[in-house]
């Protein structure tokens, strides 16, 4: 089974620009969740979709946001970017209703504000 | 709220050499546990899981188990390889009202083996 693909792989961009970052989930796993991580800050939550719908949603300003497709793959949206912004952007899947809810990563995009 | 303590890094260690990295956690439900480990340039791949205290989770020679007493998932390896040198990641994950909340990760510990 394919695991979670995230494109692109890399970013440059520069600041007040807005970007878009794709990811599909493993095959038959609904959630998606988004996560930034960055040298200072570690890992942080962004938020999670589930069945189209945001589920869960992290401490992050209005900028961020994302969406996801009926066919469960899910996009995030950061406008007006900020250096702050640079970062890896993981995407995470998962299967509700199997259990422990194991989030399986893909490899991230990494972004870089300029 | 939820959080993961981790060991701070980096750590170095010789090839063949015994592996803890601790791990412990506050939460507010009853969480499951998890270790994932990231390569250079690479996302989070994970390495093992516990959903219930007492539970060992293992993979690729590393072990860990979940502790509820003293709250803990340390990370051990007998044996460590040059090829283990990564970040290794703690991180936990509730279910609350049937549904489960974000996972929440310790800040990583760097791996170094030599050979």
């Amino acid at each position: 089974k394919a695991g979670v693909t995230q494109t692109p792989r890399y970013l440059i961009k520069t600041r007040g620009q807005q970007v878009t970052l794709s990811c599909s989930p493993i095959s038959g796993h609904r959630s998606v969740s988004w996560y930034q991580q960055t040298p200072g800050q570690g890992l942080q939550f962004l938020f999670e979709y589930f069945s189209e719908t945001q589920r869960n949603k992290g401490n992050f300003p209005g900028r961020f946001s994302g969406r996801q497709f009926s066919n469960s793959r899910s996009e995030m949206n950061v406008s007006t970017l900020e250096l702050g912004d640079s970062a890896l952007y993981l995407c995470a899947s998962s299967a509700p209703g199997q259990g422990i809810e194991t989030q399986y990563f893909g490899p991230g995009t990494r972004l870089l504000v300029l | 709220g939820d959080s993961v303590t981790q060991m701070e890094g980096p750590v170095t260690l010789s090839e063949e050499a015994f592996l803890t990295i601790n791990c412990t956690y506050t939460a507010t439900g009853y969480p499951s546990l998890f270790w994932y480990v990231q390569y250079p340039g690479e996302g989070l791949q994970l390495l093992l899981k516990a959903t219930k205290a007492d539970d060992k989770g293992s993979n690729k020679g590393f072990e860990a188990t979940y502790r509820k007493e003293t709250t803990s998932f340390h990370l051990e390896k007998g044996s460590v390889q040059v090829s283990d040198s990564a970040v290794y990641f703690c991180a936990l994950r509730i279910i609350s009202s049937g549904s489960a909340r974000q996972l929440t990760f310790g800040s990583g510990t760097q791996l170094t083996v030599l050979p």
